[in-house]
């Protein structure tokens, strides 16, 4: 069946470090979106990219969206303590059905 | 004006026992789902549902049903709760696009179940 694929699972890095979390897709996607889960929350909808090669921009955050809709990036620029939490693709496939990446988990030191 | 609201918000029971998780949300949309999240933090889905479909991950154990008595609502019923039933629930919601593609889901602030 259908997997996402994310990864690191863990991530330290230096407030002011940048920031990468890749998601890869054993099938093609209809459209793939990314969620970030502070600690103790509940995910927020961040971003959802269709089109293949899709690029978008949130201030420091970058999304990426491959060409052949089966992979998708999200980087940090400059992370801040802010940025911490729990960062989550969600790629739905050609049938509809929602599969959720592993997460990735991205702790700041100050 | 919560968007998406779940009650309770921590639930504790004994194995065994039958519970019940509220979901309900005040954005109009016309599809709800349930996602349990693990001590690891892995979200899955359990289900997704409109007013015409029931979606079901056929790895949810059948004593789990969800339950909807309107588009605004969709509750989880747990039947006889196992200790690996331990985990954080998410109700969220979603608009379907006439073209059939969804946008966003919105996410409840989540129930967290122990079992004893």
């Amino acid at each position: 069946g259908q997997q996402v694929m994310q990864i690191p699972q863990y991530q330290h890095v230096q407030e002011g470090e940048d920031f990468t979390t890749y998601c890869n897709s054993s099938t093609t996607l209809s459209n793939i979106q990314w969620y970030k889960q502070r600690p103790g929350g509940h995910p927020v909808f961040l971003i959802q990219l269709v089109k293949s090669g899709e690029v978008k921009k949130q201030k420091r955050l970058t999304f990426q969206f491959g060409e052949a809709k089966k992979n998708s990036s999200l980087h940090i620029t400059a992370t801040q303590t802010t940025d911490v939490g729990t960062y989550f693709c969600a790629g739905r496939g050609r049938d509809d059905k929602i599969i959720f990446g592993k997460g990735t988990r991205l702790h700041i030191l100050p | 004006d919560t968007a998406v609201s779940q009650t309770p918000k921590y639930l504790v029971t004994q194995m065994g026992n039958d519970k019940s998780i509220k979901c309900e949300q005040n954005l109009g949309h016309d599809t709800m789902y349930w996602y349990k999240q693990d001590s690891k933090k892995f979200l899955k889905i359990m289900f997704s549902y409109n007013n015409k479909e029931l979606i079901i991950n056929e790895t949810v154990p059948n004593r789990f049903s969800p339950k909807s008595p309107d588009k605004a609502h969709l509750n989880l019923h747990i039947n006889s709760l196992e200790l690996g039933d331990s985990a954080v629930y998410f109700c969220a919601s979603s608009r379907l696009n006439r073209g059939g593609s969804y946008n966003e889901q919105f996410f409840g602030p989540g129930t967290r179940l122990t079992v004893l």
